[in-house]
């Protein structure tokens, strides 16, 4: 019955590799997140996605592309990985922005 | 530079005792919510409170909201060992497209 699900939970790959973490929320929400925990603990917003548009965080390398099949999902697709991109990163979903987000249970990320 | 940041950095009390985690931000919200992450965990909300709304309380919980200050506090009172976890804030503002942006937290340890 988890509201929010991301698989894997740990992801332990080479530098230079292509990679994917999936994201799927049962809860109807229209917006879904994606955001970066880095080893100091900040949370950094990479994507808001709904059926509408997409905002990213102009940040974010454009080696990160979220990819949504439909409402309840958004998949993080990550190429050429680099040893900066290891991190913890959470899957998050809202009724719409600026409300309270659910998140996922995390996907620690080690690039090694 | 992060919206939200949170003082202290990290906290450390007797069980029984109270807790008080503070959070200022730089630009207008339209509301400022905490949220909490256990060790290895997602991020669970806890409370939301609204521009225009300077106090609420959730069981233990009460927080308040400064907007003249940009800053909030959230109280956590007669503190169990079971409340250690981090704890964020997290304004939604027009000037992110409304989306929630994240504080670098505050490790809460409540001793047994």
């Amino acid at each position: 019955d988890t509201a929010v699900s991301q698989t894997p939970k740990y992801l332990v790959t080479q530098m230079g590799n292509d990679k994917s973490i999936k994201c799927e929320q049962n809860l109807g929400h229209d917006t879904m997140y994606w955001y970066k925990q880095d080893s100091k603990k900040f949370l950094k917003i990479m994507f808001s996605y709904n059926n509408k548009e997409l905002i990213i965080n102009e940040t974010v390398p454009n080696r990160f592309s979220p990819k949504s099949p439909d409402k309840a999902h958004l998949n993080l697709h990550i190429n050429s990985l680099e040893l900066g991109d290891s991190a913890v990163y959470f899957c998050a979903s809202s009724q719409d922005h600026a409300r309270t987000a659910f998140f996922g249970q995390g996907t620690r990320l080690t690039v090694v | 530079s992060q919206q939200g940041e949170e003082d202290p950095q990290a906290l450390s009390i007797q069980e029984g005792e109270n807790a008080t985690m503070n959070c200022s931000y730089k630009t207008s919200i339209n509301n400022l919510q905490w949220y909490r992450q256990n060790s290895g965990r997602g991020l669970v909300h806890l409370i939301l409170i609204r521009s225009n709304e300077r106090e609420k309380h959730s069981g233990r919980l009460r927080v308040t909201l400064d907007t003249s200050k940009k800053s909030s506090s959230l109280l956590i009172t007669a503190s169990r060992a079971a409340d250690t976890a981090s704890y964020f804030c997290a304004t939604a503002s027009n000037n992110a497209g409304n989306m929630l942006t994240f504080g670098g937290g505050t490790r809460l340890m409540v001793k047994p």
